[in-house]
């Protein structure tokens, strides 16, 4: 079993439709790391929570300690988040998930 | 099968009235939504819960509020309903995708 799983693997969904993503991870933590990808370019840092929730405009990022689950949330989706979402784990060493590849459509 | 359940199929309130819709779901999702759909516009999301007495503002918040105080149970409310609020609300649920859809509630404000 996966130390960081990430559901669902591959996301297709209209443009305006609430989007969520999410990540369980099976160690201890001291942070998470939510991490986007667009098609031939480089990782972009999206969030890095260890407790509660992050907002950055459309875009929330939870966390349940208790529960080592993650969720990113992507409000009134646009075809431009397409890309792939990427959960990362830091304990003794970085985790990290296989990935979500989103697709939005116009 | 996913079962979310809205209070009312029609509802007829009166301009000023303090307005509750209730919305239950028995999946134990942690993620639930209200949105509305107006001719049109499609749907819009008015607030959405991620967990117990958490919530976040949607697109169109303004004159409603919510309230989660148990994960089952999601309610929307106008604080003082006016006639622009007129229009069928329709409850959610998730825990990922997809999201499971209530039968509505179809609101008139007089």
């Amino acid at each position: 079993k996966n130390e960081v799983e990430q559901s669902p693997q591959n996301l297709t969904a209209q443009e305006g439709e609430f989007i969520t993503i999410n990540c369980s991870y099976s160690v201890g933590i001291s942070a998470l790391h939510w991490l986007q990808q667009h098609p031939g370019g480089g990782i972009v840092s999206l969030f890095m929570l260890s407790s509660g929730k992050k907002k950055h405009g459309r875009l929330i990022a939870t966390i349940n300690i208790q529960e080592k689950h993650s969720s990113l949330h992507i409000t009134a989706s646009h075809p431009r988040d397409s890309a792939v979402y990427i959960c990362a784990v830091r304990g003794d060493k970085i985790i990290f998930g296989k990935g979500t590849r989103l697709h939005i459509l116009p | 099968d996913v079962k979310v359940t809205q209070s009312s199929r029609y509802l007829v309130k009166r301009t000023g009235e303090k307005v509750f819709l209730e919305c239950v779901q028995d999946m134990d999702h942690e993620n639930m939504f209200w949105y509305r759909q107006d001719p049109g516009l499609g749907l819009r999301l008015i607030y959405f819960s991620y967990d117990v007495k958490m919530k976040e503002k949607g697109d169109i918040p303004e004159g409603y509020s919510v309230s989660r105080e148990k994960k089952e149970r999601f309610s929307l409310i106008l604080e003082s309903a006016s006639t622009n609020q007129t229009s069928m609300y329709l409850c959610a649920s998730s825990s990922g995708q997809p999201q499971h859809f209530g039968d509505g509630t179809r609101l008139s404000i007089l």
